[in-house]
This record gives structure tokens, C-alpha cells and sequence, in this order.
């Protein structure tokens, strides 16, 4: 049984270039999601997919960030036009539509923003 | 909106001894769900134990339980017998359980090391 994988694990990019991650959530898991975490704090959550379909953002989504799910499998989150505020760990999380819906979470990718 | 306060940002814990990680909630939400995340400096969230609102007992899970006060709107994690492997940062979550809205809403943590 694999858990969420999560690629790149690290990235470092300078300001203004695009960065694209990926999440495979856990095979049989339809819902999937986007946190992102600053140091010394919790995530904040910032979308949410059931299947393909993006059904929820966050304010914190700025129209610099996209997500994608096409398939109902893997996501991607593309950051456009990075700014030094983006470094954060990048956290994607998935779950099975259940009472509890616990969210398992992959090891994050770190993106560093010179 | 929800809201979740953890007031310990660091604990420390002797090998073997249990320890007590604080969290209180707030939300004006009937059906919640209170989760428990560990993440160590490795940076994956793993995680530990779930409590519904409507759950007559308190949750257990191997060395994890939690003291869950309805009224006074916490939910505690009790870890027992620490091990050196425990250390790491410790969050509490919520999230609605009936309505749309599916994301975890998550405190600032609580460092814990336990100590040899």
C-alpha cells in the first residue's frame, strides 16, 4: 500500500520563473488536496478536488497559483511568476469520501524562492 | 469559521513518561471531526488519531488517546510510555463534517522532545 509520493521534493527557483509540483494521492483515494506551510506554523489549506473536479479554493489561491487534477489521479500545482512569499512547504493530502475522511498526507516539496 | 489554539509551543517529556498536548477548539458546528497529525523534521504529516464530535468515548490508537471535553471544547493527545522516535511537531485539526467545505483547518503546533 503507497502512500501520497510527492515531486519534486525540493525545488529552488529565482523570482519570476514558473514551478510546477506534482501529487499521486493513494490510488483508490477520489478526493485530494493542496496545503502550504510556512515555517513555525500549521498548513493552510489551499484546494480541494473530488475526482477531476476542482471544487473548492482558497483565498490564499492567488491567480498566480493553478491546479489541475485531469484525470481524477495525479495533480499538479503550477506556481506562475514566483515571488520570494511563495517559499513555503507545499503539502498534498488525499482521502476516501467516508464519514471521517481522514486526510493522509505525502512528504511535501519545499520550494525555496531567490 | 473554525479555529483551533494550541497554547504549548514546546514540551518537553522524559523517555517513558506520558505527556499531555493541549488543544482547544472553536466552531458553531454540531458535527466536527478533531484529528491529530505528527510531523517530524523529515516534513511528512502522519497521521495519529481522529475524534468525532458525536463519539460517546474517548478515541484510542496504540500509545495515542484522546481527552475529549465537549463542553469545554478540547481534545487533548495523551501520548504514553514516550519514545526518542515521539519528538517531532505535534498538530490538532478539525473540520466540518456535514457541510461542503472539506478542508482541515490546523492549530501552530506544539514541539515536543522527549528526552533520554
Amino acid at each position: 500500500d503507497t502512500g501520497v509520493s510527492q515531486n519534486p521534493r525540493h525545488k529552488i527557483t529565482k523570482r519570476g520563473q514558473n514551478v510546477t509540483f506534482r501529487c499521486d494521492p493513494i490510488s483508490e483515494h477520489n478526493r485530494l488536496y493542496w496545503y502550504r506551510q510556512t515555517l513555525g506554523q500549521g498548513p493552510e489549506f489551499l484546494t480541494y478536488f473530488q475526482n477531476e473536479a476542482q471544487l473548492e479554493k482558497s483565498r490564499l489561491l492567488s491567480d498566480r497559483f493553478s491546479a489541475e487534477r485531469p484525470k481524477g489521479s495525479f495533480s499538479t500545482l503550477e506556481i506562475q511568476r514566483t515571488e520570494q512569499g511563495d517559499s513555503a512547504m507545499y503539502l498534498c493530502a488525499s482521502s476516501l469520501e467516508l464519514y471521517t475522511d481522514t486526510q493522509y498526507f505525502g512528504p511535501g516539496t519545499r520550494l525555496t524562492v531567490l | 469559521a473554525q479555529k483551533i489554539t494550541q497554547t504549548q509551543p514546546g514540551m518537553f517529556v522524559q523517555e517513558k513518561e506520558a505527556v499531555t498536548l493541549d488543544c482547544t477548539y472553536d466552531t458553531s458546528d454540531p458535527s466536527y471531526g478533531l484529528f491529530w497529525y505528527k510531523q517530524p523534521s523529515s516534513g511528512e504529516m502522519i497521521f495519529l488519531i481522529y475524534q468525532g464530535s458525536y463519539d460517546q468515548q474517548n478515541a484510542t490508537e496504540g500509545r495515542y488517546s484522546l481527552n475529549f471535553q465537549k463542553a469545554r471544547k478540547s481534545a487533548n493527545l495523551v501520548i504514553s510510555a514516550s519514545q526518542l522516535g515521539d519528538s517531532a511537531m505535534y498538530f490538532c485539526a478539525m473540520r466540518d463534517l456535514r457541510g461542503s467545505a472539506r478542508q482541515l483547518t490546523f492549530g501552530s503546533g506544539t514541539q515536543l522532545t522527549v528526552l533520554p
